[in-house]
């Protein structure tokens, strides 16, 4: 059974850092893409980063570019999410997304973590 | 970025009737070398994560219930519920993966019952 477990989230105040984990089991890890996707508290859903099986490719929303930065740990099982210059905008519920492929483009999220809420505020 | 919009933002129907959700890109997701449309759709119970439905427009996902489908080609596409239950109350979105390094959702529909 594939499971993505998030954790790392928290209450945090604008302009500091917050590292996001994403822990994987039930498949082989590095045939897949995998992907961050955060929702605000009664919004939609909002695509945040993608990485490929062997981080060769990485793409970024335009909201997050520069101050977001997405890896992963192919011997842990692991795909982070390290986020600096934290805004009230940015809090939202944040999932791990696992992709039905190797390559990160051109494919949906075919599994889902339960999410990790991030809240930033003063 | 292409954009996705949803229609409509909500809707009520009641047990056993059939539901309907719009999905427009804003340019077109078929992929003409391959003839596939690179649209999914999700379904998001409340307090759970989404969970994947529909892909490559009208190919249901191993598991989910064959009363769910979709259709459509190019710029517009349709997630039908030709039999609503009770465990159907959700948001439902539509995906577009056709633009390299980037993915982009509907604002959501909300199905409810009636």
């Amino acid at each position: 059974e594939v499971q993505l477990v998030e954790s790392g989230g928290g209450l945090v105040q604008p302009g500091r850092s917050l590292r996001l984990s994403c822990a994987a089991s039930g498949f082989t890890f590095d045939d897949y893409a995998l992907y961050w996707v955060r929702q605000a508290p009664g919004k939609g859903l909002e695509w945040v980063s993608g990485i490929s099986w062997n981080s060769g490719d990485i793409a970024y929303a335009d909201s997050v570019k520069g101050r977001f930065t997405i890896s992963r740990d192919n011997a842990k099982n692991s795909l982070y999410l390290q986020m600096n210059s934290l805004r009230a905008e940015d809090t939202a519920f944040y999932y791990c997304a696992k992709g039905p492929a190797a390559p990160v483009s051109n494919y949906y999220f075919d599994y889902w973590g339960q999410g990790t809420l991030v809240t930033v505020s003063s | 970025d292409i954009v996705m919009t949803q229609s409509p933002d909500s809707l009520a129907v009641s047990l056993g009737e059939r539901a309907t959700i719009n999905c427009k890109s804003s340019q077109s997701v078929l992929y003409r070398y391959n003839n596939k449309n690179y649209l999914a759709w999700y379904q998001q119970k409340p307090g759970q994560p989404p969970k994947l439905l529909i892909y490559w427009a009208s190919t249901r996902e191993s598991g989910v219930p064959d009363r769910f489908s979709g259709s459509g080609s190019g710029t517009d596409f349709t997630l039908t519920i030709s039999s609503l239950q009770a465990e159907d109350v959700a948001v439902y979105y539509c995906q577009q993966y056709y633009t390299t390094l980037s993915w982009t959702f509907g604002q959501g529909t909300k199905v409810e019952i009636k």
